[in-house]
């Protein structure tokens, strides 16, 4: 079936500093890509998404690229903030019929100041 | 606010009483689904609504029964509750057709059941 890994948390940084929390996935097929963010005692809101291979998806300094070729879509941010601090969820969705919305375990970001 | 609306945000039950979890969303989407979040093991599918008046299990759908009232609402109902339903429960939307903007998420009901 298809799925999500995401690297493992949590992922502790200082503020300014450069930020890669790794995603891949396993699909029948060319899904759109999302990432997700929960903040603290929230629901989770979507940060950015692609459609296909090479989009970029950028959003609030965050940007992922979709790369077909080794089944990707890391997420980068240049200069973390202490307000980034939250539950990175990495999702794929296949683009044919009726489909769900398949998550990764999520990757908790720590940001100090 | 236009979005996913969830009631409660938080219930303590004793083992094998029953609850509703209400969830109403005004985007006229089509589709709902229930998650529930767990420690290290993401978001997971309890079941779904892909339009009014259907619904199909998820991936965990033991213990759970769900209620598509109309096109704004989905109800989830724990019959007889136990302490593994504890856990953090997710509504979500999405428009069924276009699938590529993903889902809208309310925030969330926090249930303990001891």
């Amino acid at each position: 079936g298809n799925s999500v890994t995401q690297m493992e948390g949590p992922v502790t940084l200082s503020e300014e500093a450069f930020l890669t929390i790794n995603c891949t996935y396993t699909a029948t097929g060319y899904p759109s890509l999302f990432w997700y963010v929960q903040y603290p005692g929230e629901g989770l809101q979507l940060l950015l998404k692609a459609t296909k291979a090479d989009d970029k998806g950028s959003n609030k300094g965050f940007e992922a690229t979709y790369r077909k070729e080794t089944t990707s879509f890391h997420l980068e941010k240049g200069s973390v903030q202490v307000s980034d601090s939250a539950v990175y969820f990495c999702a794929l969705i296949m683009n044919t019929g009726f489909q769900k919305l398949v998550f990764g375990t999520g990757t908790r970001l720590l940001v100090s100041p | 606010n236009a979005g996913v609306t969830q009631t409660p945000k938080f219930q303590v039950l004793k083992t094998g009483q029953s609850m509703t979890l209400q969830c109403a969303q005004d985007m006229n989407h089509n589709s709902m689904y229930w998650y529930r979040q767990d420690p290290g093991m993401g978001l997971r599918l309890i079941y779904y609504s892909a339009s009014e008046g259907t619904t199909d299990k998820g991936e965990v759908p033991n213990g759970y029964n769900v209620s598509r009232l109309n096109k704004r609402e989905f109800s989830l109902r724990l019959e007889s509750a136990a302490p593994s339903q504890t856990s953090v429960y997710f509504c979500a939307s999405s428009e069924s057709t276009v699938t590529n903007y993903g889902y809208t998420f309310g925030s969330g009901t926090r249930l303990t059941v001891v």
